[in-house]
């Protein structure tokens, strides 16, 4: 099974700064990465898919970039509601396996 | 409007037996493959099981392979997840997800809760 690695586990920032998550995979998944945000309570909701293509109706301040098995989510100008938990997603191979989680909290 | 709406959870002993149901609308059901993710309280996402649109591909995680069945119904738009022989680490929040062409998934019910405790 590919295991993905997420850093860090949480972090705290303020509005308007800039945030950077990472995400790891044991082994190479080309671009096959996708970028999801939960909000407590609520269901999980793609951002990018195939580590760099912002999904439709997701603001330009969010990014992806990455291939192989290094990729970086990154929130150029934080807003009040960007503060959930950031998951990452292998869909090179099956099982389809997440990164444990960023919490990205207000500081 | 894309829509997913699960419905089936509730609190099950342990090695009992629970059947989940997704109801799928506004897009051509059939045309895409389907996912069970779960979420146990507190913790992370876990991927579960997948279907492909004509039920011709099917595949579980380690951790349900032998004891859930992933089926579906086109003519009702429909998704299901029967669970067998339940444990207590089975508890959880259980997402169906959308698989986009893409290969993400798209779109998500609100989720079910499943509770397994004696």
């Amino acid at each position: 099974d590919i295991q993905m690695t997420q850093s860090p586990s949480s972090l705290s920032a303020s509005v308007g700064d800039r945030v950077t998550i990472t995400c790891r995979a044991s082994q190479s998944i080309s671009t096959y990465l996708n970028w999801y945000q939960q909000k407590p309570g609520k269901a999980p909701k793609l951002l990018i898919f195939a580590a760099s293509t912002l999904q439709s109706g997701v603001p330009s301040r969010f990014s992806g970039s990455g291939s192989g098995t290094d990729f970086t989510l990154t929130i150029s100008s934080l807003q009040p509601e960007d503060f959930a938990t950031y998951y990452c997603q292998q869909t090179y191979s099956t099982p389809r396996t997440f990164g444990q989680g960023t919490k990205l909290e207000i500081k | 409007e894309v829509q997913l709406v699960e419905s089936g959870g509730g609190l099950v002993k342990p090695g009992g037996s629970l059947r989940l149901s997704c109801e799928a609308s506004g897009f051509s059901f059939s045309s895409y493959s389907m996912n069970w993710v779960r979420q146990a309280p507190g913790k992370g996402l876990e991927w579960v099981s997948y279907i492909s649109g004509s039920s011709g591909y099917i595949f579980y995680s380690d951790s349900v392979k032998g004891r859930f069945t992933i089926t579906r119904d086109n003519a009702r738009d429909s998704l299901y997840l029967q669970m067998n022989s339940l444990r207590a680490e089975d508890t959880a929040v259980y997402y169906c997800a959308r698989d986009a062409n893409t290969g993400s998934f798209d779109f998500w019910g609100q989720g079910t809760l499943v509770t397994v405790s004696s």
